[in-house]
Protein backbone atom coordinates (compact mmCIF):
# COMPACT_ATOMS: atom_id res chain seq x y z
CA UNK A 1 0.00 0.00 0.00
CA UNK A 2 1.23 3.43 -0.95
CA UNK A 3 1.69 5.92 1.75
CA UNK A 4 0.99 9.76 1.80
CA UNK A 5 2.97 10.92 -0.77
CA UNK A 6 3.77 15.08 -0.82
CA UNK A 7 5.38 17.41 -3.09
CA UNK A 8 7.72 19.18 -3.80
CA UNK A 9 10.13 17.72 -1.05
CA UNK A 10 11.79 20.87 -1.14
CA UNK A 11 11.51 24.54 -1.83
CA UNK A 12 13.02 27.39 -1.49
CA UNK A 13 11.31 30.81 -2.60
CA UNK A 14 11.90 34.58 -2.25
CA UNK A 15 9.85 36.16 0.55
CA UNK A 16 6.30 37.47 -0.78
CA UNK A 17 6.12 34.87 -3.81
CA UNK A 18 3.35 32.04 -3.43
CA UNK A 19 4.04 28.66 -2.88
CA UNK A 20 1.86 25.39 -2.76
CA UNK A 21 2.67 22.25 -1.43
CA UNK A 22 0.64 18.88 -2.83
CA UNK A 23 -0.80 16.12 -0.74
CA UNK A 24 -2.30 12.75 -1.68
CA UNK A 25 -3.49 10.71 1.50
CA UNK A 26 -3.39 6.84 1.49
CA UNK A 27 -6.43 5.46 -0.50
CA UNK A 28 -9.83 5.35 1.34
CA UNK A 29 -8.46 7.48 4.10
CA UNK A 30 -11.11 10.23 4.55
CA UNK A 31 -9.39 12.43 7.10
CA UNK A 32 -6.38 14.73 5.85
CA UNK A 33 -4.56 17.07 7.91
CA UNK A 34 -2.08 19.40 7.13
CA UNK A 35 0.80 20.64 9.94
CA UNK A 36 3.69 22.87 10.24
CA UNK A 37 6.55 21.58 12.70
CA UNK A 38 9.28 23.62 13.11
CA UNK A 39 13.17 22.13 13.44
CA UNK A 40 13.85 20.07 16.68
CA UNK A 41 9.75 20.81 17.68
CA UNK A 42 6.38 19.00 17.67
CA UNK A 43 3.65 19.50 14.65
CA UNK A 44 1.42 21.67 15.07
CA UNK A 45 -2.05 21.38 13.04
CA UNK A 46 -3.09 23.85 10.44
CA UNK A 47 -6.25 22.47 8.60
CA UNK A 48 -8.10 19.21 9.42
CA UNK A 49 -10.44 17.53 6.73
CA UNK A 50 -13.39 15.23 6.77
CA UNK A 51 -13.61 14.34 2.98
CA UNK A 52 -13.90 17.21 1.32
CA UNK A 53 -15.18 19.66 4.05
CA UNK A 54 -12.53 21.79 6.51
CA UNK A 55 -13.81 21.11 10.13
CA UNK A 56 -11.20 22.64 12.06
CA UNK A 57 -8.64 25.55 10.45
CA UNK A 58 -8.79 27.47 13.63
CA UNK A 59 -4.91 27.25 13.48
CA UNK A 60 -4.98 28.38 10.12
CA UNK A 61 -3.51 31.92 9.84
CA UNK A 62 -6.02 32.95 6.85
CA UNK A 63 -4.82 36.29 5.56
CA UNK A 64 -2.42 34.15 3.99
CA UNK A 65 -2.37 30.62 4.09
CA UNK A 66 -5.57 29.01 1.72
CA UNK A 67 -6.18 25.00 1.41
CA UNK A 68 -8.33 23.09 -0.24
CA UNK A 69 -9.24 19.70 -1.22
CA UNK A 70 -11.17 19.14 -4.37
CA UNK A 71 -13.07 15.79 -4.34
CA UNK A 72 -12.44 14.56 -0.94
CA UNK A 73 -8.94 13.05 -1.98
CA UNK A 74 -5.86 15.18 -2.58
CA UNK A 75 -5.28 18.08 -1.03
CA UNK A 76 -3.31 21.57 -1.50
CA UNK A 77 -1.85 23.84 0.87
CA UNK A 78 -1.18 27.32 -0.27
CA UNK A 79 0.75 30.47 0.95
CA UNK A 80 0.53 33.75 -0.92
CA UNK A 81 2.82 35.92 0.33
CA UNK A 82 5.47 33.96 2.36
CA UNK A 83 6.98 35.51 5.06
CA UNK A 84 10.59 34.71 6.30
CA UNK A 85 9.11 32.99 9.52
CA UNK A 86 6.98 30.75 7.21
CA UNK A 87 10.18 28.20 6.99
CA UNK A 88 9.46 25.24 8.27
CA UNK A 89 8.55 21.70 6.99
CA UNK A 90 5.05 21.07 5.90
CA UNK A 91 3.37 17.85 6.89
CA UNK A 92 0.31 15.97 5.50
CA UNK A 93 -1.13 13.01 7.46
CA UNK A 94 -4.33 10.85 6.51
CA UNK A 95 -6.67 8.61 8.66
CA UNK A 96 -8.96 6.07 7.96
CA UNK A 97 -11.30 6.91 10.57
CA UNK A 98 -12.82 10.33 11.65
CA UNK A 99 -10.57 12.21 14.76
CA UNK A 100 -7.09 11.21 15.37
CA UNK A 101 -6.71 7.58 15.76
CA UNK A 102 -3.40 6.67 13.68
CA UNK A 103 -2.31 9.09 11.82
CA UNK A 104 -0.19 7.94 8.56
CA UNK A 105 2.19 11.21 7.82
CA UNK A 106 3.97 11.97 4.67
CA UNK A 107 7.45 12.85 4.21
CA UNK A 108 7.03 16.72 4.13
CA UNK A 109 8.35 19.31 2.41
CA UNK A 110 11.06 21.65 3.73
CA UNK A 111 9.80 25.51 2.82
CA UNK A 112 13.17 28.04 2.97
CA UNK A 113 11.94 31.53 2.89
CA UNK A 114 14.93 33.71 1.90
CA UNK B 1 0.83 26.39 21.86
CA UNK B 2 2.28 23.85 22.86
CA UNK B 3 0.23 21.81 25.85
CA UNK B 4 2.59 19.01 26.64
CA UNK B 5 6.22 19.64 27.18
CA UNK B 6 8.89 16.57 26.92
CA UNK B 7 12.07 16.32 29.10
CA UNK B 8 14.67 15.93 27.98
CA UNK B 9 15.08 18.18 25.03
CA UNK B 10 17.78 16.28 23.80
CA UNK B 11 19.71 13.20 24.51
CA UNK B 12 22.73 11.81 23.70
CA UNK B 13 23.88 8.33 25.11
CA UNK B 14 26.21 5.64 24.44
CA UNK B 15 24.54 2.26 22.61
CA UNK B 16 23.53 -0.28 25.42
CA UNK B 17 22.50 2.57 27.53
CA UNK B 18 18.92 2.98 29.02
CA UNK B 19 17.11 5.89 29.26
CA UNK B 20 13.42 7.46 29.63
CA UNK B 21 11.97 10.69 27.83
CA UNK B 22 9.16 12.18 30.17
CA UNK B 23 5.70 14.14 28.48
CA UNK B 24 3.84 16.13 30.70
CA UNK B 25 0.54 18.09 30.70
CA UNK B 26 -1.59 19.58 33.00
CA UNK B 27 -4.42 18.56 30.72
CA UNK B 28 -6.17 15.24 30.95
CA UNK B 29 -5.90 13.56 27.82
CA UNK B 30 -8.20 10.56 26.70
CA UNK B 31 -5.32 9.23 24.74
CA UNK B 32 -1.53 9.31 23.87
CA UNK B 33 0.34 8.60 21.34
CA UNK B 34 4.10 8.36 20.63
CA UNK B 35 5.76 8.91 17.42
CA UNK B 36 9.29 8.34 16.37
CA UNK B 37 10.39 10.73 13.21
CA UNK B 38 13.87 10.36 11.51
CA UNK B 39 15.39 13.00 9.85
CA UNK B 40 13.27 13.97 6.32
CA UNK B 41 10.77 11.47 7.10
CA UNK B 42 7.23 12.50 8.81
CA UNK B 43 6.41 10.60 12.11
CA UNK B 44 5.61 7.47 12.67
CA UNK B 45 3.32 6.29 15.41
CA UNK B 46 4.93 3.74 17.94
CA UNK B 47 1.89 2.93 20.36
CA UNK B 48 -1.09 4.56 21.52
CA UNK B 49 -1.95 4.64 25.44
CA UNK B 50 -5.62 5.17 26.43
CA UNK B 51 -6.21 3.88 29.95
CA UNK B 52 -4.83 5.96 33.23
CA UNK B 53 -1.76 3.44 34.69
CA UNK B 54 -1.55 1.56 30.88
CA UNK B 55 1.68 -0.12 30.29
CA UNK B 56 2.94 -0.81 26.92
CA UNK B 57 5.84 -2.95 25.90
CA UNK B 58 7.36 -2.95 22.27
CA UNK B 59 10.40 -5.13 22.13
CA UNK B 60 12.77 -2.86 24.01
CA UNK B 61 10.62 0.28 24.51
CA UNK B 62 8.45 0.48 27.52
CA UNK B 63 5.33 2.97 27.30
CA UNK B 64 3.69 4.40 30.27
CA UNK B 65 0.44 6.58 30.59
CA UNK B 66 -0.39 8.11 34.07
CA UNK B 67 -3.09 7.48 36.59
CA UNK B 68 -4.48 10.81 36.00
CA UNK B 69 -4.02 10.69 32.07
CA UNK B 70 -1.67 13.80 32.36
CA UNK B 71 0.99 12.59 32.11
CA UNK B 72 3.68 9.71 30.09
CA UNK B 73 6.70 8.39 29.98
CA UNK B 74 8.84 5.99 27.14
CA UNK B 75 11.92 3.94 28.58
CA UNK B 76 14.06 2.25 26.15
CA UNK B 77 16.69 -0.34 27.35
CA UNK B 78 19.63 -0.96 25.68
CA UNK B 79 19.51 1.71 23.24
CA UNK B 80 20.89 0.89 19.68
CA UNK B 81 22.22 3.16 16.99
CA UNK B 82 18.98 2.21 15.24
CA UNK B 83 16.67 4.47 18.39
CA UNK B 84 18.25 7.48 17.07
CA UNK B 85 15.29 9.94 16.07
CA UNK B 86 12.76 12.86 17.51
CA UNK B 87 10.73 11.27 19.95
CA UNK B 88 7.04 13.20 19.97
CA UNK B 89 4.13 12.44 22.30
CA UNK B 90 0.60 13.73 21.02
CA UNK B 91 -2.42 13.86 23.29
CA UNK B 92 -5.83 13.63 21.86
CA UNK B 93 -8.34 15.69 24.11
CA UNK B 94 -11.31 13.77 22.31
CA UNK B 95 -12.36 16.36 20.23
CA UNK B 96 -10.91 14.81 17.36
CA UNK B 97 -7.23 16.84 17.31
CA UNK B 98 -4.15 16.26 18.13
CA UNK B 99 -1.81 18.08 20.34
CA UNK B 100 2.07 17.20 19.99
CA UNK B 101 4.41 17.79 22.62
CA UNK B 102 7.79 19.53 22.00
CA UNK B 103 10.05 16.65 21.46
CA UNK B 104 12.94 14.83 22.45
CA UNK B 105 15.65 14.35 20.31
CA UNK B 106 17.98 11.14 21.00
CA UNK B 107 21.28 9.89 20.05
CA UNK B 108 22.30 6.57 20.00
CA UNK B 109 26.43 6.43 19.23
CA UNK B 110 27.63 3.31 18.70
Amino acid sequence: EAGVVQSPRYKIIEKKQPVAFWCNPISGHNTLYWYLQNLGQGPELLIRYENEEAVDDSQLPKDRFSAERLKGVDSTLKIQPAELGDSAVYLCASSPHEGPDTQYFGPGTRLTVL
Amino acid sequence: TQLLEQSPQFLSIQEGENLTVYCNSSSVFSSLQWYRQEPGEGPVLLVTVVTGGEVKKLKRLTFQFGDARKDSSLHITAAQPGDTGLYLCAGDHGFQKLVFGTGTRLLVSP
